[in-house]
């Protein structure tokens, strides 16, 4: 089964509004990462949180990590179209040698 | 660019024929990977790569085979594909310094 599953699974906010994410995943994680998709596109890595990270940031992208709750939270802050994507978070879990494995996604949209 | 290229980027094929997707990098990157992305499923890792001749199975391996005979390929075969393989099937590479992958722009596979 995926490790990563994010919550909601899709989110329809006005543009300028903050928009926010969730993931959770079952075991230990030596990461844990974002991602974005575009509409008929490869994705494009957003943001990687460590397992000592418990914040970090990459302009309007927050990202926290409680790794007692196994759970991630991204939050994009003044949204825009732009933004109109699909999210995935990802995990590397610990003694998997680097096996990456990821959500099912959310589905963002963001009404102009 | 992280120079990862996929081929082919479309192909139809019937039930039953041999199918080998082709996933290139110029980077020298030690881990490849190769992942199916379906409505409501998400990414799952079929199989990964962790140097030439190292693989390992992903969550969905069954009815595919990798192999990964020089550092700058990653091949993914399908025996014999069936319909349940139509998918859009995605390489990425890990980062070696950054742990983060990059993503191909994907192969849309249709067996009919």
């Amino acid at each position: 089964s995926q490790q990563g599953e994010e919550d909601p699974q899709a989110l329809s906010i006005q543009e300028g509004e903050n928009a926010t994410m969730n993931c959770s995943y079952k075991t230990s994680i030596n990461n844990l990462q974002w991602y974005r998709q575009n509409s008929g596109r490869g994705l494009v890595h957003l943001i990687l949180i460590r397992s000592n990270e418990r914040e970090k940031h990459s302009g309007r992208l927050r990202v926290t990590l409680d790794t007692s709750k196994k759970s991630s939270s991204l939050l994009i802050t003044a949204s825009r179209a732009a933004d109109t994507a699909s999210y995935f978070c990802a995990t590397d879990p610990t003694g998997a040698n680097s096996k990456l494995t990821f959500g099912k996604g959310i589905t963002l949209s963001v009404r102009p | 660019d992280a120079g990862i290229t996929q081929s082919p980027r479309h192909k139809v094929t019937e039930t039953g024929t041999p199918v080998t997707l082709r996933c290139h990098q110029t980077e020298n990157h030690r881990y490849m990977y190769w992942y199916r992305q379906d409505p409501g499923h998400g990414l799952r890792l079929i199989h990964y790569s962790y140097g030439v001749k190292d693989t390992d199975k992903g969550e969905v391996s069954d009815g595919y085979s990798v192999s990964r005979s020089k550092t700058e390929d990653f091949l993914l075969t399908l025996e014999s594909a069936t319909s349940s393989q139509t998918s859009v099937y995605f390489c990425a590479i890990k980062g070696s310094d950054t742990g983060e992958l990059f993503f191909g722009e994907g192969s849309r596979l249709t067996v009919l």
